[in-house]
């Protein structure tokens, strides 16, 4: 199973609304990443998660709090976000410090 | 840190052979990516070359040489569904987020008929 699982696929929510991106991967990957990608521009890295525990944060707003319960999932809390967060963001996972990376396919968000 | 360039579209048609190259700059890295995404879809990956030369994959060829910065895509007999933007991309070997996959700017391929 070579699949990065996203959900949902498209969010909607207003600034005072909170919500949760989730991911999931069954490869064994210990590395999974946030990514956030505006149109037409490449994927921004957000948070790095090495064998569970967060390993890089670039600095990212606090409005974005990610969590990983487990070595196959990891999840994207949001909390009063801002229009201009606006994007997709993408789960991606890889072997630890691994050149390939796997994508999942997304979660549509748009900030109202 | 690193940086990498790519034009930023190319138009070719069907049948065709394309190239799209990436210049790059880093103080050390592991190897060089290639990544394709189609509108509204999921970066896949490609290709990768850790070390210098060409690497063959099916309709798909990547290069990369370190003396000179820079490494290519190619492909070969272009097929419509292969219009998506194209990324490289290489991962540092400095710590902390320069460990981490860069992209560049992207490549938006269109093919016509």
């Amino acid at each position: 199973d070579t699949e990065v699982t996203q959900t949902p696929k498209h969010l909607v929510m207003g600034m005072t609304n909170k919500k949760s991106l989730k991911c999931e991967q069954h490869m064994g990957h210990r590395a999974m990443y946030w990514y956030k990608q505006k149109a037409k521009k490449p994927p921004e890295l957000m948070f790095v998660y090495s064998y569970e525990k967060l390993s890089i944060n670039e600095s990212v707003p606090s409005r974005f709090s990610p969590e990983c319960p487990n070595s196959s999932l990891l999840n994207l809390h949001l909390h009063a976000l801002q229009p201009e967060d606006s994007a997709l963001y993408l789960c991606a996972s890889s072997q630890s410090g691994g050149d390939t990376q796997y994508f999942g396919p997304g979660t549509r968000l748009t900030v109202l | 840190g690193q940086s990498l360039e790519q034009p930023s579209e190319v138009t070719a048609v069907e049948g065709a052979i394309v190239q799209i190259n990436c210049t790059y700059q880093t103080s050390g890295f592991y190897g060089l990516s290639w990544y394709q995404q189609h509108d509204g879809g999921a970066p896949t990956f490609l290709s990768y070359n850790a070390l210098d030369g060409l690497e063959e994959t099916g309709r798909f060829s990547s290069f990369l040489s370190r003396s000179d910065s820079y490494g290519y895509l190619l492909l070969q007999e272009l097929q419509m569904k292969d219009s998506a933007s194209y990324f490289c991309a290489v991962r540092g070997r400095s710590s902390g987020s320069a460990r981490q996959l860069t992209f560049g700017s992207g490549t938006q391929l269109t093919v016509l008929p």
